[in-house]
């Protein structure tokens, strides 16, 4: 079945670097992917909605200049925390939609750590 | 906006026990409410969705129930197995061509042999 590829399952940086997550559709094209953020024992929040080809769409309350998101092919997009600080601590997880009445597929998530 | 609410926040049943976990939704637009299973560390897996032109959908031990009138649906786990132990979502969505899914606060369900 359809799989979404999230890269890296973890990392640990240091505040005020940049950390970079990819997000893959692998058997399916996706035009629409979402970036969501999870704090532990809480619930999914939307970050922004990531078009092909085009600018994201960020959520109410999330700097877009701070989630950077790009989604240059219809099966990669990406998410760069930029200058991160322990604040920005989380899981991150993407989900892909493909074509038609399919449903949406999620990564497995990336748990960033900023010390 | 869309507000969904899920309870319980946990629940604990025996082996071979059901589970019934319910939300509900403050829009009525809304006419996509898929369900998800999360395990530790890992992503949420679709495991059924309904659309609003169906009241009921069953999938082996696994059934959901929509109520457009209240604006309520429910997971229904029957015969519960350990492996069913982990944490669900609900979810619903305006469109279902576009998934903008908001999620309810999630159910952990801790089966006990």
């Amino acid at each position: 079945g359809a799989v979404v590829s999230q890269h890296p399952s973890w990392v640990i940086c240091k505040s005020g670097t940049s950390v970079k997550i990819e997000c893959r559709s692998l058997d399916f094209q996706a035009t629409t992917m979402f970036w969501y953020r999870q704090f532990p024992k809480q619930s999914l929040m939307l970050m922004a909605t990531s078009n092909e080809g085009s600018k994201a769409t960020y959520e109410q309350g999330v700097e877009k200049d701070k989630f950077l998101i790009n989604h240059a092919s219809l099966t990669l997009s990406t998410l760069t925390v930029t200058s991160a600080h322990p604040e920005d601590s989380s899981f991150y997880i993407c989900s892909a939609l493909g074509q038609g009445d399919s449903p949406l597929h999620f990564g497995n998530g990336t748990r960033l750590t900023v010390t | 906006g869309e507000n969904v609410e899920q309870h319980p926040s946990t629940l604990s049943v025996q082996e071979g026990d059901s589970a019934v976990i319910k939300c509900t939704y403050s829009d009525s637009a809304s006419n996509y409410f898929p369900w998800y299973k999360q395990e530790l560390g890992k992503g949420p897996q679709l495991i059924i969705d309904i659309r609003s032109n169906v009241g009921e959908k069953k999938d082996q031990r696994i059934a959901v129930t929509l109520n457009k009138t209240a604006k309520h649906f429910s997971l229904h786990i029957t015969e519960t197995q350990p492996e069913d132990s982990a944490v669900y979502f609900c979810a619903a969505s305006e469109d279902t061509g576009f998934q903008k899914l908001v999620f309810g606060t999630g159910t952990r369900l801790l089966v006990s042999p």
